[in-house]
């Protein structure tokens, strides 16, 4: 079955205590792609990757890393969390050459940095 | 002016009625038009897309956009309780999946 699979689906940390967020694609995607979700604000992009080792910021980078050594995982870092860090996380993936339909979404992870 | 508009709701309908679900946008170089259906603790999933101005139909969901009022629809006729979740709109300028901007997201209620 084609999925984007993130890990964990919840977590509770406090603030200044680095974690990571993994997120995997079993469709040999090309692009993947981090967004966080606040009410009122709809998604926004942290980060994408249009390939193994080439990623670009979005449009609210400040306080993550990402990598991708791998085609298939695409992980998010945050450092150092600060409680306006919480959010619900999603993770993306699409074919580079594919068209706005192809885009996949993970489940979701759910954040709050106390 | 945030760059993408849509009321947050929640709206709340009964069952078999028409949902009329809307959003107005600023960039004139936005072009495709996704509509996405996301259920409570899930990610969003794509439900319509379309290309420039015009309708389109599938099943009981209809697009509309409106270019010349930088203003798109999706009506939803015979509403059903499965339809109940937030239906977020996105455009892009581009066909490549990566430039999105969504809108914040309308929550649906459709009550038997």
């Amino acid at each position: 079955e084609a999925q984007v699979t993130q890990n964990p689906r919840y977590l509770i940390t406090v603030t200044g205590k680095k974690l990571t967020v993994t997120c995997s694609q079993n469709m040999n995607h090309e692009y993947m792609s981090w967004y966080r979700q606040d009410p009122g604000l709809g998604l926004r992009q942290i980060y994408y990757s249009m390939n193994v080792e080439v990623t670009d910021k979005g449009d609210v980078p400040e306080g993550y890393k990402v990598s991708r050594k791998e085609k298939r995982n695409f992980p998010l870092i945050l450092e150092s969390p600060s409680p306006n860090q919480t959010s619900l996380y999603f993770c993306a993936s699409s074919p580079i050459a594919g068209g706005v339909e192809t885009q996949y979404f993970g489940p979701g992870t759910r954040l709050l940095v106390l | 002016q945030k760059e993408v508009e849509q009321d947050p709701g929640p709206l709340s309908v009964p069952e078999g009625a028409i949902v009329s679900l809307n959003c107005t946008y600023s960039n004139s170089a936005f072009q495709y038009f996704m509509w996405y259906r996301q259920y409570s603790r899930k990610g969003p999933e794509l439900l319509m897309y379309t290309y420039s101005s015009g309708n389109k139909e599938d099943g009981r969901f209809t697009a509309q956009v409106d270019k010349s009022s930088k203003y798109i629809s999706l009506f939803i006729r015979d509403s059903q309780p499965s339809d109940s979740a937030t239906y977020l709109c996105a455009m892009s300028a581009d066909n490549y999946g990566q430039n999105f901007v969504f809108g914040p997201g309308t929550r649906l209620s459709v009550l038997p």
